[in-house]
């Protein structure tokens, strides 16, 4: 099976613009998580989507959107970027919801620079 | 809310030592917990689960519920063992929720 595939690997903003990153999952998981890894604060938890809907969120600002296609691919989006958002998106996919496994497949992420 | 902290950000042993990776938890009731691995140039990828107790590239995690924690050890380290640790949580039996990680460098 691939495994999890996230574009764009690299991209380059300036503030205030907007971005929208995709993830496709693992063939046959419905479950996308996502993450903002950063060397001062490790993983923080996006949001969660499952069958096309959100299931869990984190504590990020309402500019952090996401959604989930009914082929279970995902897309997430961050509108008014400032220069904190600089940072490696990454995407996981399982099976069922993270919560009921904790067993998560990841991307390569998306390396955001806010300029 | 349930949440994991690892005390170190950077961990360096000679290659051959022991290595004691720490993560610590906050929870009152039965934790799941997990440890994941991210090699240089490569994903973030599961290495353990406290439930399986098992041995993974020879590391080992034992929940430790009196002290609260969920250490990952190995008696003797290899240089190839040098990566990024995290510690993990389920958390509200709904999300896992990462620490900060630690950086383990194996010097030869």
């Amino acid at each position: 099976k691939a495994g999890v595939t996230q574009t764009p690997r690299y991209l380059i903003k300036t503030r205030g613009q907007q971005v929208t990153l995709s993830c496709s999952p693992i063939s046959g998981h419905r479950s996308v998580s996502w993450y903002q890894q950063t060397p001062g604060q490790g993983l923080q938890f996006l949001f969660e989507y499952f069958s096309e809907t959100q299931r869990n969120k984190g504590n990020f600002p309402g500019r952090f959107s996401g959604r989930q296609f009914s082929n279970s691919r995902s897309e997430m989006n961050v509108s008014t970027l400032e220069l904190g958002d600089s940072a490696l998106y990454l995407c996981a996919s399982s099976e069922r919801l993270a919560g009921s496994t904790g067993e998560l497949f990841f991307g390569e992420g998306s390396r955001l620079t806010v300029l | 809310a349930q949440r994991v902290t690892q005390p170190e950000k950077l961990l360096s042993v000679f290659k051959g030592a022991p290595v004691e990776l720490k993560c610590n938890y906050s929870y009152s009731g039965s934790p799941e917990l997990f440890w994941y691995v991210q090699y240089s140039r490569q994903r973030l990828q599961l290495l353990l689960r406290h439930i399986s107790r098992e041995s993974i590239k020879g590391f080992t995690a034992d929940l430790n519920k009196g002290e609260t924690s969920f250490h990952l050890k190995k008696p003797f380290a290899q240089e190839e063992d040098s990566a990024m640790y995290y510690c993990a949580i389920i958390q509200g039996a709904q999300k896992l929720v990462f620490g900060q990680g630690t950086r383990l460098t194996i010097n030869p």
